[in-house]
């Protein structure tokens, strides 16, 4: 079945030690996004691909990073983990960008990242 | 800025029963998308139902329907005939017609626990 996976599931990293979350998907979507999700709090966006055309939110912190080498995958790099980055990290895609009828985005199971 | 808010952190319903979900959001643009959607425990968001604001026929997805109401800026979620299966964290989001900037991504709701009690 075509979907969205994220690895690892679950990631344990120390304070400052880079970390890297990966995602991959089989739609072909050219949209990919990463969401934040903290404990009790609603999923908010970080950033964004539009095929190779990178969309940075105003208020993601430079701490973290994204790339995509290609259509399929795309990582969420950050450098120096705080205590305060401990979340879920979601995936997910759309086929465009546009927001017309059916293109909903899709999501991975995330990775909840722990930070000690 | 967009924002969307879901009141009822947790709600309980009895097998079989009718429960609704209350969601209310903020925005000053006339076009934009509303959805819900559900997050069952260690398993991936998926859309259960999605309105477009500019439709006033209120969307119906099998036992999920939603109430519309465009100038409260009103949008809940009803599930009938409530089935174990239901039981996860539901999310009100908005989204924007526009595209670019932070238009593409998905505004969210904190989330409404639902449990089905058999």
């Amino acid at each position: 079945d075509a979907m969205v996976i994220q690895n690892p599931r679950y990631q344990v990293t120390q304070f400052g030690k880079p970390v890297t979350l990966s995602c991959s998907q089989t739609l072909n979507h050219n949209v990919m996004y990463w969401y934040q999700q903290k404990s009790s709090q609603a999923p908010k966006l970080l950033f964004h691909y539009y095929d190779k055309d990178f969309n940075n939110e105003a208020d993601t912190p430079d701490n973290f990073q994204s790339r995509r080498p290609n259509t399929s995958f795309c990582f969420l790099d950050i450098r120096s983990p705080g205590l305060g980055d401990a979340a879920m990290y979601l995936c997910a895609t759309s086929r465009t960008r546009f927001a017309s009828d059916y293109n909903e985005q899709f999501f991975g199971p995330g990775t909840r990242l722990t930070v000690l | 800025a967009q924002t969307v808010t879901q009141s009822q952190p947790e709600m309980s319903v009895q097998e079989a029963e009718t429960v609704t979900l209350s969601c209310t959001y903020d925005t000053s643009e006339s076009d934009y998308y509303l959805f819900w959607y559900k997050q069952p425990p260690s398993r991936q968001m998926i859309l259960v139902i999605r309105q477009e604001a500019y439709k006033q026929q209120n969307a119906t997805e099998n036992r999920f329907s939603v109430n519309f109401q465009k100038a409260a800026k009103s949008f809940s979620l009803k599930i009938s005939d409530s089935q174990l299966g239901d039981a996860a964290m539901y999310f009100c989001a908005y989204r924007s017609a526009h595209t670019g900037g932070g238009a593409d991504g998905l505004t969210f709701g904190k989330g409404t626990h639902l449990i089905i009690q058999p």
